[in-house]
């Protein structure tokens, strides 16, 4: 049974550069969620996907930040002339209807700006 | 806004029974309670849940009150590899209530 997964598993990158993070769901699972967590924090939620659309992102998605899910698979979140406040764990989880819309995690990638 | 309490840290021997206790006073009835754990440096994990009938799968236990204000998650032979933050939380399931509302959680260190 194939999880959640993310690519990659750390980047450490420099002030401005921009960054991109790729997230593959679960097979078959429509909707797919992007979270932030900062260090001794709990994971604050990005933005959601059903399917190909984006239904819903906070207002911690800064103009800088951009997601796409263009084909309802895989899914991809940028960071545009990243900042050091950028740097953080970016989890992505997924969930279909089936299992009450339970939402499994991926491993997360670690963002370190420098 | 999270909509639980949990206490910030707990100890556990190794063996025996963790129980993790979580209030949710403010609870809806249509709100299911939720847990999920996080391992240092790893993503959240996903335990169990329930509405209001306890429920138990391989990994732990979940009793929730009459009155749905309180619940109490077991892990009923808690080993090292249980260490970790544990996280209580409650959403509508079956809806467009797509975003968990994570709080600070228990902190369950497990010792020999």
């Amino acid at each position: 049974d194939t999880g959640v997964s993310q690519d990659p598993r750390h980047k450490i990158t420099k002030r401005g550069q921009n960054v991109t993070f790729r997230c593959d769901p679960i097979s078959e699972h429509n909707r797919l969620y992007w979270y932030r967590q900062t260090l001794g924090q709990g994971p604050e939620f990005l933005t959601y996907f059903q399917n190909e659309a984006q239904l819903e992102k906070s207002r911690l998605l800064s103009d800088r930040f951009s997601a796409e899910r263009p084909k309802g698979s895989f899914s991809t979140l940028e960071i545009q002339r990243t900042e050091q406040g950028d740097s953080a764990m970016y989890l992505c989880a997924s969930s279909f209807r089936t299992s009450d819309y339970t939402q499994y995690f991926g491993p997360g990638t670690r963002l370190t700006v420098l | 806004d999270a909509k639980t309490t949990q206490p910030p840290s707990m100890d556990c021997a190794e063996g025996r029974a963790a129980n993790l206790p979580c209030n949710h006073s403010t609870i809806s009835g249509n709100e299911y309670v939720y847990w999920y754990r996080q391992i240092h440096s790893q993503g959240p994990q996903y335990i169990i849940h329930g509405l209001k009938n306890n429920e138990t799968n391989e990994m732990a236990s979940l009793i929730i009150t009459e009155d749905r204000k309180s619940s109490t998650l077991i892990l009923p032979h808690a080993t090292l590899r249980d260490t970790a933050v544990y996280y209580c939380i409650v959403r509508v399931v079956l809806s467009n209530d797509y975003k968990l509302s994570f709080g600070a959680g228990t902190t369950v260190t497990v010792r020999a």
